[in-house]
């Protein structure tokens, strides 16, 4: 069966720092891949997708970026932290082009101080 | 631009009652809807999906009906118990392709023994 692994699941960090959120699927091949971000209250933003090793496609200009190194690794990262990146991060996988269900991963809390 | 609402109110219901929640769209012609279960710090869970061309779907006591022309769908748990207490959150596929799904804010049900 498939899994989604997401980590870390908490983390602290001062302004100016740097993140890397990782994620990986296993179980299926060539995945759709996702990282949303939830603010408190708010609703899923989708921050980046990919199709494809090395396709990585935006949607919101931010100080964010994602890479995907390998098939089922999703990898989410910032150079400097803004406080405004603060929030919850999901990443998820989809594996049916049809239907768009989306399998979602644990979560990682990210609290920029 | 596209828009996703959903009462941002919490619903209060008392157990063995039917829950009602509502998802509105603008500016979408959206092949599916979508409607996801998420508990507190936890990812997002899929649980229905209905097609532009289905009136309604059904799944044990969950039931989706999807309007395209009034652009809004009614989840409902009949029977509802103290565990269905969650926010339910619908989702769109965005134009542009790439099962790219839109999220609304989502909806917090509270059911009281």
């Amino acid at each position: 069966s498939q899994t989604i692994h997401q980590w870390p699941a908490t983390l602290v960090q001062p302004v100016g720092s740097p993140l890397s959120l990782e994620c990986t699927v296993e179980g299926t091949s060539n995945p759709n891949l996702y990282w949303y971000r939830q603010a408190a209250g708010r609703g899923l933003q989708l921050l980046f997708y990919s199709v494809g090793i090395g396709q990585i496609s935006s949607e919101v200009p931010q100080n964010l970026s994602a890479s995907r190194p390998q098939d089922r690794q999703f990898i989410l990262s910032s150079k400097k932290l803004l406080l405004s990146d603060s929030g919850f991060y999901l990443c998820a996988w989809s594996g049916q082009i049809d239907t768009g269900e989306l399998f979602f991963g644990e979560g990682s809390r990210l609290t920029v101080l | 631009s596209q828009k996703i609402e959903q009462n941002s109110e919490a619903l209060n219901i008392q157990e063995g009652k039917t829950a009602t929640l509502t998802c509105n769209y603008t500016n979408y012609s959206p092949a599916y809807l979508q409607w996801y279960r998420q508990d507190p710090g936890r990812g997002p869970v899929f649980l229905l999906l209905i097609r532009e061309n289905e009136k309604e779907k059904r799944k044990e006591r969950l039931k989706v009906t999807f309007d395209t022309t009034l652009k809004q769908s009614l989840f409902h748990i009949t029977a509802s118990q103290p565990a269905d207490s969650a926010t339910y959150l619908c989702a769109l596929l965005s134009s542009g392709g790439y099962n790219k799904l839109i999220f609304g804010a989502g909806t917090r049900l509270a059911v009281h023994p």
